[in-house]
């Protein structure tokens, strides 16, 4: 079974600085999609970026933008000149290509920015 | 263009009740599911359906039900509800099959079982 693994519950950084949030995922499928929703206090779920694995090249998004390491599993989201309105729960997600279609989601990460 | 719609916002339920969560798209998306989001546990997978008459378990199935009988709709019941299923409801639906197609999420519907 496939599993997503956010490893920091929590993280706080100045406004108009760069962080980044960590992701990790098991799986044993060579071609799978990732994603990164966003949950701001609205608690609306809003899709940040989108990642296809098969695709070397990072994904970028305005401001955001993926670090994709496919041998180590690993999907982080790099925040660059972190604004207020980014303050939410960040969630990564995992999903299976021409299969169920299901999506699998980590445990979240609480960004605050601080001004 | 409604996007999911998840109906009621908020409820308040006595152990032992029962009740229908209802979810509604108007994207002729094949696929949809049912998360619900705790504190420190994310969005937990309940159950989903890639198609009209077709329904399958996720990740904590027990204790709710689903049909899918159109596309449009995909209603989660409680049969008989439990404090354990005092949550934030999500509904969400995509394209299915191939495709890097995103999930479209309702409102979410805040459940409280006493």
């Amino acid at each position: 079974a496939q599993t997503v693994t956010q490893s920091q519950p929590e993280m706080s950084v100045q406004e108009a600085e760069t962080v980044t949030l960590s992701c990790t995922y098991d799986t044993s499928e060579n071609n799978y999609y990732l994603f990164w929703y966003k949950q701001p206090p609205s608690r609306q779920m809003i899709l940040v970026i989108r990642q296809e694995a098969y695709k070397q090249q990072n994904a970028t998004e305005n401001r955001f933008s993926v670090n994709f390491q496919k041998a180590a599993k690993s999907f982080s989201l790099k925040i660059s000149d972190s604004q207020l309105g980014d303050t939410a729960m960040y969630f990564c997600a995992f999903k299976r290509t021409n299969r169920d279609d299901k999506i699998i989601f980590g445990k979240g990460t609480r960004l605050h920015i601080l001004p | 263009n409604a996007g999911v719609t998840q109906t009621p916002k908020f409820q308040v339920l006595k152990t032992g009740q029962s009740m229908t969560l209802q979810c509604a798209q108007d994207m002729n998306h094949e696929y949809m599911s049912w998360y619900r989001q705790d504190p420190g546990m994310g969005l937990r997978l309940i159950h989903y359906s890639v198609g009209a008459g077709i329904t399958d378990q996720g990740e904590v199935p027990n204790g709710y039900n689903v049909s899918r009988s159109t596309t449009e709709d995909f209603p989660l019941r409680l049969l008989s509800a439990a404090p354990s299923q005092t949550s934030v409801y999500f509904c969400a639906s995509s394209r299915a099959g191939t495709g890097v197609s995103p999930l479209h999420f309702g409102n979410g519907t805040r459940l409280t079982v006493t």
